[in-house]
């Protein structure tokens, strides 16, 4: 059974940055082509992040396009997200997922909830 | 907003029959790109319940099934369970964003 585990500060500073790390167990992070992070602030719907290719390709959100980077590593089953400059509407739990060939997700982490707060 | 319209709010019986829309646009749904349904419960994983509009993955029970019409999908629940309640949405690809759309979830409770 795969299983994504996210691990990263649960409190980060305003303008500080948000870094998360989901690390892939069970099978190959090479199983799927991409890899996505997705957010839901409090009291909210789900919003697209952006995906990382298992090359190291990435696709960004327009929106968070500037404050955004991702990145993917191979040897340690592992892929990351950086988020720069953050605010309090930053504030959301994050989920790691796998990005299918037609481009459902499967499969998800927990999530992890990371307030921005001084 | 959110580029997937869902009924934020949705309730039933044990026993009953409940539908769930996602209404989209020329940029995801009606141009051709398949919906995918998931559950949540609050503090644990989404669980993928249909991919691309009416296909369940093993392990699904039959007792939720998908349609399509136009711009818009629907994720049905019959026989409702007290375990079904839960938040419903559904997920997209958009050719303006390049990369998914969601709709904002249903929450669904079981009276």
């Amino acid at each position: 059974q795969v299983r994504l585990k996210t691990s990263g500060a649960g409190q980060v500073k305003p303008a500080g940055t948000l870094s998360l790390t989901c690390t892939v167990s069970g099978a190959s992070i090479t199983m799927n082509s991409w890899w996505t992070w997705v957010r839901q602030p409090p009291e909210r719907g789900l919003e697209w992040i952006g995906e990382v290719s298992r090359d190291g390709n990435t696709n960004y959100n327009p929106s968070l396009k500037t404050r955004v980077t991702m990145s993917l590593d191979k040897s340690k089953s592992q892929f990351s997200l950086k988020l720069t400059s953050v605010t309090a509407a930053d504030t959301a739990v994050y989920f790691c997922a796998g990005v299918t060939e037609a481009n459902w997700l499967e499969p998800w982490g927990q999530g992890t909830l990371v307030t921005v707060s001084s | 907003q959110f580029v997937l319209t869902q009924p934020p709010s949705l309730s039933g019986a044990p026993g009953q029959r409940v539908t769930i829309s996602c209404t989209g646009g020329s940029s995801n749904i009606g141009a051709g790109y398949g919906v995918h349904w998931y559950q949540h419960i609050p503090g644990s994983a989404p669980k993928l319940l249909l991919f691309t509009d009416t296909n369940r993955p093993s392990g699904v029970p039959d007792r939720f099934s998908g349609s399509k019409s136009g711009t818009s999908v629907s994720l049905a629940i019959t026989g409702l369970q007290t375990e079904d309640e839960a938040t419903y949405f559904c997920q997209s690809y958009d050719i303006n964003l390049s990369g998914s759309v969601f709709g904002g979830g249903t929450k669904l409770t079981v009276l």
